[in-house]
């Protein structure tokens, strides 16, 4: 099974937004409902963010969005904040009770 | 207020099998739909599912890892063991352990995350 493919980076200015990609198969990604998408500060354990595509959890801001197209899903951070600056992971149920993580993508608020 | 904590050795020696207790509170393994999963992260790499146990005694794994793991609870003790045998340096990683909620975040989504504890495998 394949690490889904993320961009290493991505970049915005405060009050920008900056979207990141998750990119898998039809077997993973495409095939399910069940992408999860999560924060992860230097030195600090993940968290979750988005979870079945676009659902966020309680207490996550609404400026955090996600949405699938195909085999591709994508996190939205709108109204960059220093805050936001942190690697974020995308994750998908691969089938066969097997999942699989993104190789993460550092954003960078400029 | 859910709270994991991963426990173990944080040095192992090649070959060697290793044993990681997950020890937590404020939930039950027992309640329908709850799950403990483990996940890994080798320095500055990517995260990488391990295996998860339901309440229900179902356990999942790792195609990849499946012959070196086994995920057991206890729920009397509000823990879940993984061991890992046959360490080897590409082993070196943190281990965390995760809450999931099958009926409430969906299939393989970690909501709480314990702090993680540093396994390095080295003679």
């Amino acid at each position: 099974q394949s690490a889904l493919t993320q961009p290493p980076s991505a970049s915005g200015s405060p009050g920008q937004s900056v979207t990141i990609s998750c990119t898998g198969t039809s077997s993973d990604v495409g095939g399910y409902n069940y992408v999860s998408w999560y924060q992860q500060h230097p030195g600090k354990a993940p968290k979750l963010m988005i979870y079945e595509v676009s659902k966020r959890p309680s207490g996550v801001p609404d400026r955090f969005s996600g949405s699938k197209s195909g085999n591709t899903a994508s996190l939205t951070v709108s109204g960059l904040q220093a805050e936001d600056e942190a690697d974020y992971y995308c994750s998908s149920y691969a089938g066969n009770n097997n999942s699989v993580f993104g190789t993460g993508t550092k954003v960078t608020v400029l | 207020q859910i709270t994991l904590k991963e426990s173990g050795p944080t040095l192992v020696k090649p070959t060697q099998t290793l044993t990681l207790t997950c020890t937590f509170s404020g939930f039950s393994l027992s309640t329908s739909g709850v799950g403990v999963g483990w996940i890994r992260q080798p320095p500055g790499k990517a995260l990488e599912w391990l295996a998860l146990i339901y309440w229900d005694d179902d356990k999942r794994y790792s195609p990849s890892l499946k012959s070196r793991l086994t995920i057991t609870k206890d729920t009397s003790k509000n823990q879940v063991v993984l061991t890992m045998t046959n360490m080897d340096p590409v082993d070196t990683a943190t281990y965390y352990c995760a809450h999931s909620g099958l009926l409430w975040f969906g299939a393989f989504a970690f909501d709480i995350w314990g702090q993680g504890t540093m396994v390095t495998v080295s003679s």
